[in-house]
């Protein structure tokens, strides 16, 4: 099965601070995904990529940047924190067409206070 | 504007009944749909999906319904159990954008 890793489960970050937030994928998928989960707004996302040096914004990218530069590691970068960025940050890697699904890692809940 | 949309925030029912959530789309252009479970403190994991030339499809206790005509597709849990306690994202994928739209959750309490 493929496994998505999240480096933290929980983290706590102050105001201002600059955050990086990791994932690692090991069944060489070409495209990972960061999406952020909020009561009642379901999983929106913020940014994905397809390839290697590749990203795309998604619906959400403003306060965030990424980072692709091996094609297993995938990393969020809240580059100034801020309190509306406290969520749930889920990374997910795979192809859903033909009916598969993205694997999930387990998640990052982000305070930032 | 969302795309995909839950309309039921939570569901309650009772073991061994019958569980349908709902979820509603605007994109006539999507090309699968999907649905998801999550537990606390985990990442969705994968449940079902159909694409959207097909009407029904079936795995085990979980059935996802598709009416295109009315952009809309429901999932049946028979019967339900108290592992089925979770939350439940509705997604929709659409090969150009090569991306998932999800909905934003059904919570379902199955009560023993």
């Amino acid at each position: 099965d493929v496994k998505v890793t999240q480096s933290s489960r929980y983290l706590v970050k102050r105001t201002g601070e600059k955050v990086f937030l990791e994932c690692v994928q090991d069944m060489d998928h070409e495209n990972m995904f960061w999406y952020r989960q909020d009561p009642g707004l379901g999983l929106r996302l913020i940014y994905f990529s397809y390839d290697v040096k590749m990203k795309e914004k998604g619906d959400i990218p403003e306060g965030y940047s990424v980072s692709r530069e091996k094609k297993e590691r995938f990393s969020l970068i809240l580059e100034s924190a801020s309190t509306n960025q406290t969520s749930m940050y889920l990374c997910a890697s795979g192809t859903p067409g033909r009916g598969g699904g993205y694997t999930f890692g387990s998640g990052t809940r982000l305070t930032v206070v | 504007d969302q795309q995909v949309k839950q309309n039921s925030p939570s569901l309650s029912v009772q073991e061994g009944r019958i569980s349908i959530l709902n979820c509603d789309y605007t994109n006539s252009m999507f090309d699968y749909f999907l649905w998801y479970k999550k537990y606390p403190a985990e990442g969705p994991t994968f449940l079902i999906s159909i694409s959207s030339i097909k009407d029904k499809n079936e795995d085990g206790r979980f059935t996802v319904f598709l009416n295109k005509s009315a952009k809309h597709l429901s999932l049946h849990i028979v019967p339900s159990q108290p592992g089925d306690s979770a939350v439940y994202f509705c997604a929709a994928w659409e090969a150009a954008g090569n991306k998932l739209t999800f909905g934003g959750g059904t919570r379902v309490l199955v009560k023993p």
